[in-house]
């Protein structure tokens, strides 16, 4: 079973704006990652925030962490056509072996 | 530095017969997993080894897939027999660290088609 639920499912914009995905999980977490995958490729790691941290930035991108609603999201800003992807969080569990669980992920276009 | 090398990239089998895929990730990396992924699906895990000792295998179909990680390196996912919904990419990944606790580094992935 997948441990978290992006949402929306797809998302499509223009060039320049702003995307936001967001992703729920149902237990607790040590750290809360997200993934970028293209077509026919596989993953690239995005950034990885820890369960103590609330908000970190890399480049275009910033993540928020909430602990408490068990939900993290992901903003990508001045999108680019070359952002276009399916975007995963992932979460590593806490105990249980610390697994790395992937949600079912968030296409997103954008178009020029 | 060299990333995780996964074969074959492509691999079409008929129902019932039996396929390996080999992963080899990066060096130094403790943990490995082996995920499924169905097309328009997040990626599953199907077994987590920590160096050559099994983590998770909660999702791993045992009664036709099996998994090794011999000597903590190089690890082999086998299938027998195939099933059609087997049909996936199956993706090898490695972590420096504990499982789950650092980034996965990601192979490009064997695409399975079982006919």
């Amino acid at each position: 079973s997948q441990q978290g639920e992006e949402d929306p499912q797809a998302l499509s914009i223009q060039e320049g704006e702003n995307a936001t995905m967001n992703c729920s999980y149902k237990t607790s977490i040590n750290n809360l990652q997200w993934y970028r995958q293209n077509s026919g490729r596989g993953l690239v790691h995005l950034i990885l925030i820890r369960s103590n941290e609330r908000e970190k930035h890399s480049g275009r991108l910033r993540v928020t962490l909430d602990t408490s609603k068990k939900s993290s999201s992901l903003l990508i800003t001045a999108s680019r056509a070359a952002d276009t992807a399916s975007y995963f969080c992932a979460t590593g569990l806490t105990g249980g072996g610390n697994k790395l669980t992937f949600g079912t992920g968030t296409q997103l276009k954008v178009e020029l | 530095e060299a990333g995780v090398a996964q074969s074959p990239r492509y691999k079409i089998i008929e129902k019932r017969q039996s396929v390996a895929f080999w992963c080899n990730p990066i060096s130094g990396h403790a943990t490995l997993y082996w995920y499924q992924q169905i097309l328009g699906q997040g990626p599953k895990l199907l077994i987590q080894f920590q160096n050559n000792g099994v983590v998770d295998d909660s999702q791993l179909p045992k009664d036709r897939f099996s998994a090794e990680r011999l000597k903590g390196v190089d690890s082999t996912l086998k299938i027998q027999p195939a099933k059609l919904e087997d049909s996936a990419v199956y993706l090898c990944a490695s972590s420096f660290g504990t499982g789950g606790r650092t980034e996965a580094f990601f192979g490009q992935g064997t695409r399975l088609t079982v006919v």
